[in-house]
């Protein structure tokens, strides 16, 4: 595997179920990146972790849990999720946060469906 | 606060015609500024980067872009469009320690 991968690529959940995104990067990176993406609205960041700590959390709901046990695997666990969740979310990674570091590396994405 | 601007939400231009990718960004100082592009149900793919020398940098696909700080902006152009640059493409800026991303610019190439 090369670059950034994410499982699964699609995901249909009810809204009392508990499920799991992975995310891998093999590109040496330090740094790794959840996104949200939905229609008609800006990439929104959620979270970043650097070397595995956490260093921001954009105000997201905590039906949202990161984790990041190594700087080469970032998890979103998911619970109690509301149809407002659908979108796509984008797992990156870069270098590093610091300037001049922070060229990003995007996974494919995996599609959500709260239903 | 830092923003970055795509004034066009969509632009359509026919095959073989040349293209320009508006991008305006807000920063006091000067940012770090990236293309990225995006198709369908896909992930980005960093199509090009300027951190500072050369104004005008040359990325992948055919694509390049030109710096210019009296007017914040960072557009992005290709002489010659295909049928398969057809996607939606966002500009970012480097700013701190995170990027921060225009909306995004959707792209449809006529035939």
């Amino acid at each position: 595997e090369t670059g950034v991968t994410q499982t699964p690529r699609h995901l249909v959940m009810g809204m009392t179920n508990k499920k799991s995104l992975k995310c891998e990067q093999h590109l040496g990176h330090n740094a790794m990146y959840w996104y949200k993406q939905s229609a008609k609205k800006p990439l929104e960041l959620m979270f970043v972790y650097n070397f595995k700590e956490q260093t921001e959390n954009n105000s997201v709901p905590s039906r949202f849990s990161p984790e990041c046990p190594n700087s080469s695997h970032l998890f979103l666990h998911l619970h109690t999720l509301q149809p407002e969740d659908s979108a796509l979310y984008l797992c990156a990674s870069s270098q590093g946060t610091a300037r001049g570091s922070y060229e990003q590396y995007f996974g494919p994405g995996t599609r959500l469906t709260v239903t | 606060a830092q923003s970055v601007t795509q004034p066009d939400i969509h632009i359509t231009v026919s095959e073989g015609a040349s293209l320009e990718l508006r991008c305006n960004y807000s920063y006091g100082a000067t940012p770090y500024l990236f293309w990225y592009v995006q198709s369908p149900g896909q992930g980005l793919q960093l199509l090009l980067k300027y951190f500072s020398g050369d104004t005008l940098v040359q990325g992948i696909k055919g694509f390049e872009a030109e710096f210019k700080r009296s007017q914040s902006s960072f557009n992005l152009r290709k002489p010659s469009v295909h049928w398969s640059d057809a996607a939606e493409y966002f500009c970012a800026g480097g700013y701190g320690n995170k990027l921060v991303f225009g909306a995004g610019t959707i792209l449809r190439v006529k035939s």
